[in-house]
């Protein structure tokens, strides 16, 4: 069972910055957050991890609250080619699969 | 490879007939999955192999779909008897074992059983 709660939809325009929720409540202490997305037709693709601290990489940036109960993607300037679903993942260390819910559709106008 | 490879990219069969869907990860890669994502629906796990072995099979969805990997390398999907219900896009994945690295997916297989 998926262990995250994601908005179904977002809208955001390109050039802004495209923020995207996701709240994992019953995390525990040694399950890490993962993004993926998946643009139409293609396979998932990895964004970016995290346990604890907030990361960055050349994609996007991942804010994790302190309680580690929920967490926010970043696209910090978004582009029409950021449309697609994304997947807001929690993963134990010692399990090795990852359980994808429905996401979120995020549609990047002009 | 650069990625994980996957074929055929589509596969239009008849019901009653047996598919194999090929699954080349990234060299060196020793966890390899298999998922399955119904047209609009997310994607489902299959079953996940640890170098040639496979710790869970809990995904397959029934004694017709098998799957098998040799020489650390390539896996291969069986599915026995297609029915309509199995036609979805099947992914393949690909991950350094034991890391907190981020999978790897193909491009998927396009299954339409007619």
């Amino acid at each position: 069972d998926a262990k995250t709660t994601q908005p179904t939809s977002m809208d955001c325009a390109e050039g802004r910055a495209a923020n995207l929720p996701c709240n994992h409540s019953t995390i525990s202490g040694n399950e890490y957050v993962y993004w993926y997305r998946q643009i139409h037709s293609q396979g998932p693709q990895y964004i970016i991890h995290g346990l604890k601290n907030n990361e960055t990489n050349e994609m996007a940036s991942l804010i994790i609250t302190e309680d580690r109960k929920s967490s926010t993607l970043i696209l910090p300037h978004a582009t029409l080619r950021d449309t697609a679903v994304y997947y807001c993942i929690v993963r134990g260390y010692n399990t090795d699969k990852l359980i994808f819910g429905t996401g979120t559709r995020l549609q990047v106008f002009p | 490879g650069a990625g994980v490879s996957q074929s055929p990219s589509n596969k239009v069969t008849e019901k009653g007939k047996d598919v194999e869907l090929r699954c080349d990860p990234i060299s060196g890669h020793t966890a390899l999955y298999w998922y399955r994502q119904r047209l609009g629906q997310g994607l489902e796990f299959l079953i996940y192999f640890q170098g040639n072995s496979a710790p869970d099979k809990s995904g397959l969805p029934s004694d017709r779909f098998s799957a098998e990997r040799t020489g650390e390398s390539v896996s291969t999907l069986t599915i026995q008897r297609t029915q309509q219900e199995d036609s979805a896009v099947y992914l393949c994945a690909s991950r350094l074992g034991g890391s907190n690295y981020g999978y790897t997916f193909g491009s998927g297989t396009r299954l339409t059983v007619v």
